[in-house]
């Protein structure tokens, strides 16, 4: 079993649409990390949390810490959002990330 | 604003030759990392060095692999004898610390190497 898993694993949108990935984790974890891969291959950070939420522009973070869960949520979703985001969590005591296999999200106008 | 550079971007080369890869983290991080990613697959942790030192390595990390900080600048990683089953995205990525202000990480572009 994945350590952390994600879902969905693709996701069609119409421009304009509230989107919603989730991640669910086995591990404790002294953070979450949400990045977008794109198409291209580069990988950016999008927020980095480890309780509550984050908002930063359209995308909103949330993360449940005693259910192992988190959100990242798009709002008014734009075919410029169209990429694969990916969650990844730092277990204790580690320096590494554990990835999920992303959610390739695509934005149709 | 700072970024982290990955050179080459794309690099093919032979069975069993030596790859190096390079990077440049951001100026005053302290972390820094190697992660692959297999096309089609997840991104998986290679190696953590800080302090001059890997702190951490995977199992995928074995004696072909090393990484050096060469000049204070640069960050590479090493395939001594490259395999078939190298052929990967590798991206290099840096962090100030570990901690939930500082470890925030940082990617590079990636570099694309295919062993044929």
């Amino acid at each position: 079993k994945n350590e952390v898993e994600q879902s969905p694993q693709n996701l069609t949108a119409q421009e304009g649409e509230f989107i919603t990935i989730n991640c669910s984790y086995s591990v404790g974890i002294s953070a979450l990390h949400w990045l977008q891969q794109h198409p291209g291959g580069g990988i950016v950070s999008l927020f980095m949390l480890s309780s509550g939420k984050k908002k930063h522009g359209r995308l909103i973070a949330t993360i449940n810490i005693q259910e192992k869960h988190s959100s990242l949520h798009i709002t008014a979703s734009h075919p410029r959002d169209s990429a694969v985001y990916i969650c990844a969590v730092r277990s204790y005591n580690t320096d590494k990330l554990i990835f999920g296999t992303g959610t390739r999200l695509q934005v149709f106008p | 604003e700072p970024e982290v550079t990955q050179t080459p971007s794309h690099q093919v080369t032979q069975m069993g030759q030596e790859v190096i890869l390079r990077c440049v983290p951001i100026s005053n991080h302290l972390y820094f990392y190697w992660y692959r990613q297999i096309l089609g697959q997840k991104v998986e942790f290679l190696v953590s060095f800080y302090n001059n030192e890997i702190s951490e390595k995977s199992e995928i990390f074995d004696d072909q692999f090393s990484v050096e900080r060469p000049d204070g600048s640069n960050f590479t990683l090493k395939i001594r004898s490259t395999k078939l089953e190298d052929s990967a995205m590798y991206f290099c990525a840096s962090s100030e610390g570990v901690l939930m202000y500082t470890g925030e990480l940082f990617f590079g572009e990636g570099s694309r190497l295919t062993v044929l």
